[in-house]
């Protein structure tokens, strides 16, 4: 069973561009969240999607932003970059509610 | 912000020894707790977890204690292995949090040969 593949792994940026990551869940996994994780910060929690709706949100600006299809796969969107965005973006999903979350690989975002 | 702590940044530990990595959390609501680790360039792997009916449960070479009078979870590694040197992660999530995981800080496990 392939685990959570994330796309690309490596993404370098300038300031002002936007960028959009793309998740794809562990087949069946209808829950899909996003983290971003920096020395400073740790693992911060973004958003949750399940069944194309997005449940939970985090304290992220509204610059931050996803989606879910019908297929379980998500995307972020982070517009106006900032070189404060440079981070590794981790997506995770899981089958269900209060179960553990697998984690992909994540994309390296760098901003210059 | 919130945040699920961690009392040691780095632990070093001898092959063969046994590790603890301690974590205290502080949202009394949270009623799973999961323990990850991470390798250089790697995303978080499971390793084990536990739900607040529980206060203890083991897996291979790894246990987990929860404590919840004092808010405070640990990971027991038995017989630590190079293999075992990582970041290691606690992370909480409460009912009606939905999705939301609540990491600490994160401990280095350096495996001393």
């Amino acid at each position: 069973k392939a685990g959570v593949t994330q796309t690309p792994r490596y993404l370098i940026k300038t300031r002002g561009q936007q960028v959009t990551l793309s998740c794809s869940p562990i087949s069946g996994h209808r829950s899909v969240s996003w983290y971003q994780q920096t020395p400073g910060q740790g693992l911060q929690f973004l958003f949750e999607y399940f069944s194309e709706t997005q449940r939970n949100k985090g304290n992220f600006p509204g610059r931050f932003s996803g989606r879910q299809f019908s297929n379980s796969r998500s995307e972020m969107n982070v517009s106006t970059l900032e070189l404060g965005d440079s981070a590794l973006y981790l997506c995770a999903s899981r089958p269900h509610e209060n179960t553990e979350a697998f984690f992909g690989q994540g994309t390296r975002l760098t901003v210059v | 912000g919130e945040s699920v702590g961690l009392h040691l940044p780095t632990l070093s530990v001898q092959e063969g020894d046994n590790s603890i990595i301690n974590c205290a959390y502080s949202n009394s609501a949270s009623d799973y707790f999961i323990w990850y680790k991470q390798e250089s360039g790697k995303g978080p792997q499971f390793i084990i977890d536990i739900r607040s009916n529980m206060d203890k449960r083991q897996g291979q070479r790894v246990t987990v204690l929860l404590n919840k009078t004092v808010k405070h979870l640990s990971l027991q590694i038995a017989a630590t292995q190079p293999g075992d040197s990582a970041v290691y992660f606690c992370a909480e999530n409460s009912a009606g949090n939905t999705g939301k995981l609540i990491f600490g800080q994160g401990t280095t496990l350096q495996v001393k040969p």
